[in-house]
């Protein structure tokens, strides 16, 4: 069956490390998304990517990076320079244009600071 | 600015009860709209989705939805809630040429047996 599979479910970092989480989807679309979910706030939009190569910075990029090196897999490193990272991740993705289909999540990983 | 508004943050109903939850809007043009249903520690899960055309739309699970342009709102409806509903609920906006969706905060339904 197609899908997003995020991994781990679950994520400790200690203060000061930078800390990678993966992003896997088998269902041949173009776009891909990560957002961060705190309780109260919704959702918010870290990074997208339309296209292999290809980036863009959401609404709260800041202490986070991407890369897009496969149309499959857009994985994100959380850096020491996130100062509150302590949240719910999820990755999504999209045939070209949202609007039209909708997203596709993954189950999510839950980063804590220890 | 664009933004998607839920103003019921928790809605507690009995099993067997109607649901309503509220979502309404604001953005320049009418947007394309979605709801999503996300269950503890679990992905968000699409229900249904609004373009054009006729305003009262269908989902999956027994969900309806209506549009109204005149009140910017675009609420989810259920006529019987069963115990496995309970969730939180997420509205959603997207617009033409974007690809990015704006969220509402959420609204978290708990179900009393």
């Amino acid at each position: 069956d197609g899908g997003i599979t995020q991994s781990p479910k679950y994520l400790f970092r200690k203060e000061g490390q930078n800390v990678t989480l993966s992003c896997e989807q088998n269902l041949n679309h173009d776009a891909m998304y990560w957002y961060r979910q705190d309780p109260g706030q919704g959702l918010r939009l870290i990074y997208y990517s339309q296209i292999v190569n290809d980036f863009q910075k959401g609404d709260i990029a800041e202490g986070y990076s991407v890369s897009r090196e496969k149309k499959e897999s857009f994985p994100l490193t959380v850096t020491s320079a996130q100062k509150n990272p302590t949240a719910f991740y999820l990755c999504a993705s999209s045939i070209q244009g949202a609007r039209d289909y909708g997203y596709t999540f993954g189950s999510g990983t839950r980063l804590t600071v220890v | 600015a664009q933004s998607v508004t839920q103003p019921d943050i928790h809605i507690t109903v009995s099993e067997g009860a109607s649901l309503e939850l509220r979502c309404n809007y604001s953005y320049g043009a009418t947007p394309y709209l979605f709801w999503y249903v996300q269950s503890p520690g679990q992905g968000l899960q699409l229900l249904l989705k609004y373009f054009s055309g006729d305003t009262l739309v269908q989902g999956i699970k027994g969900f309806e939805a209506e549009f109204k342009r005149s009140q910017s709102s675009f609420n989810l409806r259920k006529p019987s809630v069963h115990w496995s509903d309970a969730a939180e609920y997420f509205c959603a906006a997207a617009t033409s040429g974007t690809y990015k969706y704006i969220f509402g905060t959420g609204t978290r339904l708990k179900v009393l047996a």
